[in-house]
């Protein structure tokens, strides 16, 4: 799985878009993007992901370039409830193969009030 | 709450001892994943069983040991333990059959060796 470059913090005032960066320069054809967060020693969350087009659900907005060797997640209105580490993880999906995830440092990410 | 129902939620035992972690799957999820996330380690994988059979291995422990049940939960030995054991341990479930379904994770246990 290619590895994943994400900055170690990031603030964000409440209300305002949370904007969260995250560089896979040697990501394959055939992988694709997750993103899931961990509030404070909970379980992690699966947020989203994508193959190269870009994805929205209620949660977030998944932007992967056009080269995908980089993406960004967007959380539209960030509440105080959205402190949380966020992380990017790049893997491929294959049916029926291991599937287990491979967790970076991820982006400690503040909502300020 | 992502249905994967993890038992005990706090646990402290003393160093040499032997613990068993419980895992409940979603409804109809026939992988389960065991992880373990310490203070200097971060989140790392330590086994897959898929439909009762070991899937994948990570960083598991020779002295730690996992099985799934014909009812698909899961448990996770922990043996001879040491203070560096003390983490938190979760385990998350998915469908198998698509490419890309995601993992639920449970909200974990955290063992403490004393």
């Amino acid at each position: 799985d290619a590895k994943t470059t994400q900055p170690p913090s990031m603030d964000c005032a409440e209300g305002r878009a949370a904007n969260l960066p995250c560089n896979h320069s040697t990501i394959s054809g055939n992988e694709y993007v997750y993103w899931y967060r961990q509030i404070h020693s909970q379980g992690p969350q699966y947020i989203i992901h994508g193959l190269k087009n870009n994805e929205t659900n209620e949660m977030a907005s998944l932007i992967i370039t056009e080269d995908r060797k980089s993406s960004t997640l967007i959380l539209p209105h960030a509440t105080l409830r959205d402190t949380a580490v966020y992380y990017c993880i790049v893997r491929v999906a294959r049916s029926g193969s291991a599937r287990q995830l491979t967790f970076g440092s991820g982006t400690q990410l503040t909502v300020l009030p | 709450d992502s249905g994967v129902t993890q038992t005990p939620k706090h646990l402290i035992t003393a160093t040499g001892q032997r613990v068993t972690l419980r895992c409940s799957p979603r409804s109809g999820d026939l992988s389960v994943y065991w992880y373990q996330q310490s203070l200097d380690q971060g989140l790392q994988f330590l086994i897959q069983y898929y439909n009762g059979e070991e899937r994948a291995k990570g960083n598991i422990l020779e002295r730690f040991s996992a099985q799934q049940f014909p009812d698909l939960h899961s448990e996770l030995n922990l043996s001879s333990l040491e203070l560096g054991d003390s983490a938190l341990y979760f385990c998350a479930s998915s469908p198998e059959g698509g490419r890309n379904t995601e993992a639920f994770f449970g909200q974990g246990t955290r063992l403490t060796v004393v």
